[in-house]
C-alpha cells in the first residue's frame, strides 16, 4: 500500500525550531517528488514546495522560500520540512503528499494524515 | 502565479441531486493540468480528478471533471450522504502549483 506517514502533533513557542517528517512507504521513494501543503485553521490549501528525493533537488513557493527548509533521507525513505525560527502566525496543519515521478507539476496522491503545529507564547 | 477561483463558496443540496462545481484560471492551463480534491473534516485531502477529467483510482464514476483552458467543472452527478465534503481544484501547469479557495457542498 502507496502510503505517507507523518509525525505527530506539536506545540513550540515562538522563537523555538521545528522539524516534522514524513515517512513513505510502497513506492520507490527515490523516483516520487514528495510536496508540502500548509492548511491554517478553517483555510485552503497552500503548496510550500517539493523535494525530489532522488537527487535532493528542491523547489519552493515564493511565498515560502527562505522561511522553512525542505530535506530528505533516503536511508529512511522520509522527507522533512523544518522551521529555524517559528511565528504564531506558522500555527497550521501540514500535509505531505506524493507527487509525480517524473515532473515537480503533478498531481497529489496520496496524502499524508497532517501534522497539526501549534505556536503560543 | 495562477489564481484559482472557485464558485459557489457554498452549494447547499439534498442527497441525490446533481452537484456542478466551477474553477477558473486566471491564465490558460495547457494540456489541462487541474486536479480536484475531496476534503472532509478533520482528514487529508483526496484525489478525485486528475487531467482535468480522469478519475484516479477507486473514485465512484459518479464524479466527472470536464473543462479546458481556464473554466473547469467537477460534477456530483447523485449526491451521497458521503459527498458532503469541501472541494479543492489546483493547478500543476506552472510553478507555483496552486489551490482554489474551495466549494463547501453542504446539506440541504
Amino acid at each position: 500500500e502507496v502510503q505517507l506517514v507523518q509525525s505527530g502533533a506539536e506545540v513550540k513557542k515562538p522563537g523555538e525550531s521545528l522539524k516534522i517528517s514524513c515517512r513513505a512507504s510502497g513506492f520507490s521513494f527515490t523516483t516520487h517528488w514528495i510536496a508540502w501543503v500548509r492548511q491554517m485553521p478553517g483555510k485552503g490549501l497552500e503548496w510550500m514546495g517539493i523535494i525530489y528525493p532522488g537527487d535532493y533537488e528542491t523547489t519552493y513557493s515564493p511565498s515560502f522560500l527562505g522561511l522553512v527548509t525542505i530535506s530528505a533521507d533516503k536511508s529512511i525513505s522520509t522527507v522533512f520540512l523544518q522551521w529555524r525560527s517559528l511565528e504564531a502566525s506558522d500555527s497550521a496543519t501540514y500535509y505531505c503528499a506524493r507527487g509525480g515521478p517524473l515532473t515537480p507539476s503533478a498531481w497529489f496522491a496520496p496524502w499524508g494524515q497532517g501534522t497539526l503545529v501549534t505556536v503560543s507564547s | 502565479e495562477i489564481v484559482l477561483t472557485q464558485s459557489p463558496g457554498t452549494l447547499s443540496l439534498s442527497p441525490g441531486e446533481r452537484g456542478t462545481l466551477s474553477c477558473r484560471a486566471s491564465q490558460s492551463l495547457t494540456s489541462s493540468y487541474l486536479a480536484w480534491y475531496q476534503q472532509k473534516p478533520g482528514q487529508a485531502p483526496r484525489l478525485l480528478i486528475y487531467g482535468a477529467s480522469s478519475r484516479a483510482t477507486g473514485i465512484p464514476d459518479r464524479f466527472s471533471g470536464s473543462g479546458s483552458g481556464t473554466h473547469f467543472t467537477l460534477t456530483i452527478s447523485r449526491l451521497e450522504p458521503e459527498d458532503f465534503a469541501v472541494y479543492f481544484c489546483q493547478q500543476y501547469d506552472i510553478s507555483p502549483l496552486t489551490f482554489g479557495p474551495g466549494t463547501k457542498v453542504d446539506m440541504k
